[in-house]
């Protein structure tokens, strides 16, 4: 199994809205990533996970809070977003040894209305 | 700051020619470049990686050149077909203090004409 799955692949939310995006691997890797795309515009890192303990914060805003319950999973808790924050929600994992080649989702749409 | 880019952002090419993506990174301190191709609803996918102490690379009809004097990084691709369209990154791979950082180019725009 070479995916990466995420849910939901649309969401729309309020900005007083608390919602989590989800992210699964089942690769074994140990390495997994938040990454934020605009329209036309490159993957922005966010979060790196390293062994399941935070390892890079891109200076983030605390209203996306990263969890990595378990070597698997990858959550990002969302809440009082803003409109501008309406992006692609990439996740991604790698091995720690290989970690230029990254494994990455379809992504999350998400809409901030 | 530091950047990875572009030169084109669009590229057209007939079925069967081939294709030429470059890219313009400005870190000396990379230890790998790569690309990654982005299909239309997808996620970016690992096409192929080249350690900064080498100058070409091949793959599976892909090849990948390095040419750190002028710091520039490029993508050929061989007898292009449709299945190729899609936007290309480059990507540079930057050990930091926690852990190896992946930044992306602007990405170029792969438009292939039947």
């Amino acid at each position: 199994d070479t995916e990466v799955t995420q849910t939901p692949k649309h969401l729309v939310m309020g900005m007083t809205n608390k919602k989590s995006l989800k992210c699964e691997q089942h690769m074994g890797h140990r390495a997994m990533y938040w990454y934020k795309q605009k329209a036309k515009k490159p993957p922005e890192l966010m979060f790196v996970y390293s062994y399941e303990k935070l390892s890079i914060n891109e200076s983030v805003p605390s209203r996306f809070s990263p969890e990595c319950p378990n070597s698997s999973l990858l959550n990002l808790h969302l809440h009082a977003l803003q409109p501008e924050d309406s992006a692609l929600y990439l996740c991604a994992s790698s091995s720690v040894s290989t970690n230029e080649k990254l494994f990455f989702g379809s992504g999350t749409q998400l809409s901030v209305l | 700051g530091e950047s990875v880019g572009l030169h084109l952002p669009t590229l057209s090419v007939q079925e069967g020619d081939n294709s030429i993506i470059n890219c313009a990174y400005s870190n000396s301190a990379s230890d790998y470049f790569i690309w990654y191709k982005q299909e239309s609803g997808k996620g970016p996918q690992f096409i192929i990686d080249i350690r900064s102490n080498m100058d070409k690379r091949q793959g599976q009809r892909v090849t990948v050149l390095l040419n750190k004097t002028v710091k520039h990084l490029s993508l050929q691709i061989a007898a292009t077909q449709p299945g190729d369209s899609a936007v290309y990154f480059c990507a540079e791979s930057i050990l930091t203090g926690g852990g190896n950082k992946l930044t992306f180019g602007t990405g170029t725009q792969l438009k292939v004409e039947l």
